[in-house]
């Protein structure tokens, strides 16, 4: 079946714009996480969500950075105002269960703020 | 606040060797995640270690975990080319059940 899926897979913004990072998890997966990845390091945790409700977003830089998933499905990552910084590769995995299941990673989208 | 430590961040060996990689972690934890990720690619889980004494292997790669002394252990068993890549261990939070906190990764190279 198909695996998780991220759209768009590269964007190219100006700094100040806002931009929207979709994500669609695996069909019928419970658990949905955003992660960060710079270059050279391990994924960072942003959020994650048990299908609607989002269930920890401690790791949200700031509050320019949200997520929702309002049908328990594809999720969206916004960034408000965005700064040179925020450039990197997001990535979205989902679960079939919640914690200690097997995460499927998708192939991420490359941000690149000029 | 839960500190993940790999090492060695590189390793380079040659094909037929074997060789440990270490995944130490700073607060209790009883849930570790190793992953394989190829230059360009994401994210492929390898292995999911939920008690302590637990072992899994798979192929060449035997993962086990120490929940005890706060480290796992990814043993590479006669290496091949095809095991290059980038190994990161992460480890799940007690309190924030969902959360994963990722080491740095250890770049494996297998020379002929």
């Amino acid at each position: 079946g198909a695996g998780v899926s991220q759209s768009p897979r590269y964007k190219v913004t100006k700094r100040g714009q806002d931009v929207a990072l979709r994500c669609d998890p695996i069909s019928g997966h419970v658990s949905l996480y955003w992660y960060r990845q710079a270059l050279g390091q391990g994924p960072e945790f942003l959020t994650y969500f048990n299908y609607e409700a989002q269930q920890d977003k401690s790791g949200l830089p700031n509050d320019r950075f949200s997520a929702e998933r309002p049908e328990g499905s594809i999720s969206t990552l916004t960034i408000q105002r965005t700064e040179q910084r925020d450039s990197a590769m997001y990535r979205c995995a989902s679960s079939f269960g919640g914690a200690g299941n097997t995460q499927y990673f998708g192939p991420g989208t490359r941000l690149t703020v000029l | 606040e839960l500190k993940v430590e790999q090492n060695p961040l590189f390793l380079s060996m040659q094909e037929g060797k074997n060789y440990t990689i270490y995944c130490n972690y700073s607060t209790t934890s009883d849930r570790l995640y190793w992953y394989r990720q190829d230059p360009g690619k994401s994210l492929e889980s390898l292995f999911v270690l939920l008690s302590n004494g637990a072992v899994k292997q798979e192929g060449r790669l035997m993962a086990s975990l120490d929940t005890k002394a706060r480290l796992s252990t990814l043993h590479i068993t006669a290496a091949v080319h095809d095991l290059s890549a980038t190994y990161f261990c992460a480890v799940g939070g007690n309190t924030n059940a969902g959360k994963s906190t990722f080491g740095d990764g250890t770049t494996l190279t297998v020379k002929p």
